[in-house]
């Protein structure tokens, strides 16, 4: 089946430095990518669509300045997280929605463990 | 308001028996889609089945089915003969649009987590 894979899987990095989290499709060409955003114990929020070649669309609440996401290639989308604060650790997952019979898919990522101290 | 309610933060279940996990979804479109993924301890979401709103038959796939309840808006997932490796996190998820067969977003609930007794 279709693979998406993260990378890093795991990150600690000190308040105030940046991170880039990469969400790539390993076999099929994804227009379309999805991040999400999940705390301990609860659900996946979703943060934002990103669509290759044009801006991100964010949610509300999202900070677009904050969380940076580009989709440069059909198989590789990036989320930059600047200047990282303790409040934005968290599990950061990726998507993107592959074709299979009669509905779109949608294929997540492993995840990222983002840790800021 | 919620689009997606799962009541049940937690269940437990003997092995080799079934268990239902409920969810209710609300949404004025026509057309979407319901989903439910299991998420294990590692993290990673795994897809188990789909039912689309115009979709005439319960979805099954395997030991999973869904008992689509369109008048009552509800999706609960159904496991028969629950297995060890079935203790995991399991989420609803509605996409609207399209017979929930569109590229969109995904909407999810807060999941219901499933201990499995041996």
């Amino acid at each position: 089946g279709a693979v998406v894979s993260q990378h890093p899987s795991r990150v600690i990095c000190k308040s105030g430095t940046s991170v880039k989290i990469e969400c790539r499709s390993l076999d099929f060409q994804a227009t379309t990518m999805f991040w999400y955003r999940q705390f301990p114990k609860q659900s996946l929020m979703l943060m934002a669509t990103s669509n290759e070649g044009s801006k991100a669309t964010y949610e509300q609440g999202v900070e677009k300045d904050k969380f940076l996401i580009n989709h440069a290639s059909l198989t590789l989308s990036t989320l930059t997280v600047t200047s990282a604060h303790p409040e934005d650790s968290s599990f950061y997952i990726c998507s993107a929605s592959f074709p299979a019979g009669k509905v779109y898919e949608q294929y997540f990522g492993p995840g990222t463990r983002l840790t800021v101290t | 308001a919620q689009k997606i309610t799962q009541t049940q933060p937690g269940m437990f279940v003997q092995e080799k028996e079934a268990v239902t996990l409920d969810c209710t979804y609300d949404t004025s479109d026509p057309s979407y889609g319901l989903f439910w993924y299991k998420q294990p301890s590692s993290g990673e979401m795994i897809f188990l089945i789909y039912q689309g709103s115009y979709d005439q038959q319960n979805a099954t796939e395997g030991r999973y089915s869904l008992n689509f309840q369109k008048a009552r808006k509800s999706a609960n997932l159904v496991i028969s003969a629950s297995q060890l490796g079935d203790s995991a996190m399991y989420f609803c998820a509605m996409r609207e649009g399209w017979n929930g067969g569109s590229q969109g977003n995904l909407i999810f609930g807060k999941g219901t987590k499933l201990s499995v007794k041996p």
